[in-house]
């Protein structure tokens, strides 16, 4: 089946520690995106990626890092130096401009 | 900036009720897309609108386009329990940028049985 994996689905972590979600998908697309979403809010834009080798900061890329170094693969690392990582992260992916994007099932963090 | 506005936040209807939701966006758009996101649930891609003036319907579900290409409402017609969830628009920026989507905040929609 094509589609987009994240795992896991629920992450625990303790305060200070660097944490690492995966995200993989087999639909060919170009285009790759993270967000973040907190209780009751809309979805922010984290780092988004055109092409492999190649990403951009998005809106709230402070505390984040990625990678793109496959086509099928867009880890996000949650560093330590992000304030308030406890969220839901929804990684995405698209053939490209103006299209539709395609969600994964999505990763819940809880740093403590 | 690039801006979309999403309204209401929140919605609480009766099983049966019609229900709306409306999208303005600062720019025009090249097109629109909604999303349905359940509880708990990721955002499901629902319907792409590109024309100015277009109207789209999914069963119960009637999405429009504005002619000015910058506001689009979902309207769903005798709703139900099924319905329930969040309901995003998104347009795309008008630079290319990745395919960088705007999302509005969504309307959260409750329906009492």
């Amino acid at each position: 089946d094509g589609g987009i994996t994240q795992s896991p689905k629920y992450l625990f972590r303790k305060e200070g520690q660097n944490v690492t979600l995966s995200c993989e998908q087999n639909l060919n697309h170009d285009a790759m995106y993270w967000y973040r979403q907190d209780p009751g809010q809309g979805l922010r834009l984290i780092y988004y990626s055109q092409i492999v080798n190649d990403f951009q900061k998005g809106d709230i890329a402070e505390g984040y890092s990625v990678s793109r170094e496959k086509k099928e693969s867009f880890p996000l690392t949650v560093t330590s130096a992000q304030k308030n990582p406890t969220a839901f992260y929804l990684c995405a992916s698209s053939t490209g401009w103006g299209y539709e994007q395609y969600f994964g099932p999505g990763t819940r963090l809880t740093v403590t | 900036g690039q801006q979309v506005m999403q309204i209401p936040q929140y919605q609480h209807v009766q099983e049966g009720e019609d229900f709306t939701t409306y999208c303005n966006s600062s720019t025009t758009l090249s097109n629109i897309q909604w999303y349905k996101q359940r509880p708990g649930g990721h955002p499901v891609f629902l319907i792409q609108l590109v024309k100015s003036g277009e109207v789209k319907k999914q069963k119960r579900l009637t999405f429009q386009f504005g002619e000015a290409k910058k506001n689009s409402s979902l309207h769903i017609t005798a709703t139900q329990t099924t319905d329930v969830g969040t309901y995003f628009c998104a347009g795309p920026m008008i630079y290319n940028q990745g395919g960088k989507l705007i999302f509005g905040q969504g309307t959260e929609l409750s329906v009492k049985p």
